[in-house]
């Protein structure tokens, strides 16, 4: 069945250092969501990619759709104590959404 | 706060037992999902809705069941509890089954 994987699985950067989580699925995508779930929080929709090699940008976060429309990125730049939490990316299965392992992110002050 | 509403907050059963969780989706959200997440684990789907129709199906155990009524809210019951079915439960909806989902606070089950 249809996996989307994301590395790496935990990440610990210092504040103000940035950060990078992958998301990589075994088949290609219509369109990639990504997810930001903070501790004992739930998850909250952060973007939407539909285009092959689209680029977004949210302030400090970069999220790009690689061109095969099969892996997908989410990059954080100078991260900040607000930016902990566990970050997921889905992708469109039949009729459902399949979530990434996620990547939990902290931030260390 | 997402217009998500779950109830109730925290459970606590022995095995054996049956409970039923409960989820409002926001106004005009026609699809409704559940998902489960054990302790530091990712969100595992379980089930779709749409309009009152099932839609797709994930790793939903038979001893879990799910409907959604005419006005759109679902509930999923979940019967012959085991100490591995402690976990947190959300519900999402969505517009239709592309969009984003709005995830509820969650339900807290804690079996004992």
């Amino acid at each position: 069945g249809q996996q989307v994987m994301q590395i790496p699985q935990y990440q610990h950067v210092q504040e103000g250092e940035d950060f990078t989580t992958y998301c990589n699925s075994s088949t290609t995508l219509s369109n990639i969501q990504w997810y930001k779930q903070r501790p004992g929080g739930h998850p909250v929709f952060l973007i939407q990619l539909v285009k092959s090699g689209e680029v977004k940008k949210q302030k400090r976060l970069t999220f790009q759709f690689g061109e095969a429309k099969k892996n997908s990125s989410l990059h954080i730049t100078a991260t900040q104590t607000t930016d902990v939490g566990t970050y997921f990316c889905a992708g469109p299965g039949t009729y459902k959404y399949i979530f990434g392992t996620g990547t939990r992110l902290k931030v260390l002050a | 706060d997402s217009g998500v509403t779950q109830t109730p907050k925290h459970l606590i059963t022995a095995t054996g037992q049956r409970v039923t969780l409960r989820c409002s989706p926001r106004s005009g959200d026609l699809s409704v999902y559940w998902y489960q997440q054990s302790l530091d684990q990712g969100l595992q789907f379980l089930i779709q809705y749409y309009n009152g129709e099932e839609r797709a199906k994930g790793n939903i155990l038979e001893r879990f069941s799910a409907q959604q009524f005419p006005d759109l809210h679902s509930e999923l019951n979940l019967s012959s509890l085991e100490l591995g079915d402690s976990a947190l439960y959300f519900c999402a909806s969505s517009v239709s089954g592309d969009n984003e989902q709005f995830f509820g606070p969650g339900t807290r089950l804690t079996v004992l």
